[in-house]
C-alpha cells in the first residue's frame, strides 16, 4: 500500500535557486519521515518530523507538515549540484513499518 | 563505523534458480526489512523483522522467504515462484518499527537472465 503520493514527479532547477517537494498520505501518522537517493544506491535518512510538529530545520532543508491537510512539504534552499538525487517521503502510523512514496527526481543544473 | 551491508551489489538469477540475498548490520538495530524498488517506482516492503526468530510478511511477500536466526543477519531468498524478481533490493534495519529513521545498504540489483 503506498502511502505517500511526491508531487512534482520530477524538477529541475538551476543551482541556487529553491527547490520544493510536496508529499500528501491518506490516514493518520505518527510521523512522515525525508529520504534522499541517489542514483543506483540506497536511501539516506534526511529529517523526520511528528505529528505534532509543524516545521523542522536542518542545515539547507525546511520541513513542513500540516496534519489537517494531511501534507509535508520538504524545501531544500541554495541547491547544488550535489542535491541532485531522488527524494522520498515515508509515513509511520505506528502498526507497520514505514511507507514509501514514488519519490521526487530532482536534477539540478551547474 | 557501524552499517548495514548487502553482497552482492549485482547477481543474476536463471529462470527456476532460488537466489539468497544477503544483509548484515552492525548497529546493534532490532528491527530490519527488505524492501522492492522496481523503477520509476517506490519501495514496496516484502518481509520486516522486529526480533530474532520471528519475522512478517509485508505487502508483497509472495515467492520471499527470509529468517532471522541472528540479530545483525537477515538474508532473502528469492525463490522460483517469483515471477518477476527483477528489481533493486534494499534491506534496512533500525532501532524501532518507525519512530526513528532507518538506515539502508547500498542495495541488490537482481536481473533474471
Amino acid at each position: 500500500s503506498q502511502q505517500g503520493e511526491e508531487d512534482p514527479q520530477a524538477l529541475s532547477i538551476q543551482e541556487g535557486e529553491n527547490a520544493t517537494m510536496n508529499c500528501s498520505y491518506k490516514t493518520s501518522i505518527n510521523n512522515l519521515q525525508w529520504y534522499r537517493q541517489n542514483s543506483g544506491r540506497g536511501l539516506v535518512h534526511l529529517i523526520l518530523i511528528r505529528s505534532n510538529e509543524r516545521e523542522k530545520h536542518s542545515g539547507r532543508l525546511r520541513v513542513t507538515l500540516d496534519t489537517s491537510k494531511k501534507s509535508s512539504s520538504l524545501l531544500i534552499t541554495a541547491s547544488r549540484a550535489a542535491d541532485t538525487a531522488s527524494y522520498f517521503c515515508a509515513t509511520y502510523s505506528g502498526n507497520t513499518p514505514l511507507v514509501f512514496g514514488k519519490g521526487t527526481r530532482l536534477s539540478v543544473i551547474a | 563505523d557501524g552499517g548495514i551491508t548487502q553482497s552482492p551489489k549485482y547477481l543474476f538469477r536463471k529462470e527456476g534458480q532460488n537466489v539468497t540475498l544477503s544483509c548484515e548490520q552492525n548497529l546493534n538495530h532490532d528491527a530490519m526489512y527488505w524492501y522492492r524498488q522496481d523503477p520509476g517506482q517506490g519501495l514496496r516492503l516484502i518481509y520486516y523483522s522486529q526480533i530474532v526468530n520471528d519475522f512478517q510478511k509485508g505487502d508483497i511477500a509472495e515467492g520471499y522467504s527470509v529468517s532471522r536466526e541472528k540479530k545483525e543477519s537477515f538474508p532473502l531468498t528469492v525463490t522460483s515462484a517469483q515471477k518477476n524478481p527483477t528489481a533493486f533490493y534494499l534491506c534496512a534495519s533500525s532501532m524501532s518499527r518507525g519512530s526513528y529513521g532507518y538506515t539502508f545498504g547500498s542495495g541488490t540489483r537482481l536481473t533474471v537472465v
